[in-house]
């Protein structure tokens, strides 16, 4: 089973800065099937990018990611007051589809 | 439009069983996975399992093999999720979300909310 670890824990930013986000896995994730995805309190999570790298459908251009092999990393250019929330990574090369233990984004 | 419309809240008891349901609408069914996603409360997403319809192939995370079973009704466009025996320690929030063709879960539903209590 791979293992996602996310850090940090907690980034605590203002609007308008960047956010750099990291996922590491324990092995190798095949082909960069890797996502990652926002969540909100009360909702459901919504992806954001998947292929390590690839934007979804609607998913603002501030959002990127990055990385292959073990070193997966997602970035807000410019955080807007909405982009406060939770952030999962999950690969989906190998079973079992491990998501990482999330890392929060909150307003300092 | 794509649609992943779950049933309602449930409060059990330890022991009782139950099934809960994940209605698809607006693709073709068969053709994707459809996974399953525990959330405890104030927890992080853990990956319980995935199939797929088209040819019933499932797969669990070792963490949930034995403990639940998923299945699909490909008539009905419906992925099911369920238990023979519920534990305190099943209380949590279930999505289910469909697994894209390039990769990530893109769609999901609202959640179905389990607690079981005594």
């Amino acid at each position: 089973e791979i293992v996602l670890t996310q850090s940090p824990g907690t980034l605590s930013l203002s609007p308008g800065e960047r956010a750099t986000l990291s996922c590491r896995a324990s092995q190798s994730v095949d082909s960069n099937y890797l996502a990652w995805y926002q969540q909100k309190p009360g909702q459901a999570p919504r992806l954001l990018i998947y292929g390590a790298s690839t934007r979804a459908t609607g998913i603002p251009d501030r959002f990127s990611g990055s990385g292959s092999g073990t070193d997966f990393t997602l970035t807000i250019s410019r955080l807007e007051p909405e982009d406060f929330a939770l952030y999962y990574c999950q690969q989906y090369g190998s079973s079992p589809w491990t998501f990482g233990q999330g890392t929060k984004v909150e307003i300092k | 439009e794509v649609q992943l419309v779950q049933s309602g809240a449930e409060v059990k008891k330890p022991g009782e069983s139950l099934k809960m349901s994940c209605k698809t609408s607006g693709y073709r069914f068969p053709g994707y996975w459809i996974g399953w996603v525990r959330q405890m409360p104030g927890k992080g997403l853990e990956w319980m399992g995935v199939i797929y319809p088209g040819d019933s192939d499932t797969r669990y995370s070792p963490s949930f093999e034995g403990q639940v079973t998923i299945s699909a009704d490909k008539s009905v466009s419906t992925a099911y999720l369920q238990w023979s025996s519920l534990k305190a320690s099943d209380t949590a929030m279930y999505y289910c979300a469909r697994r894209g063709q390039l990769g990530g879960f893109d769609y999901w539903g609202q959640g179905t909310l389990v607690s079981v209590s005594s």
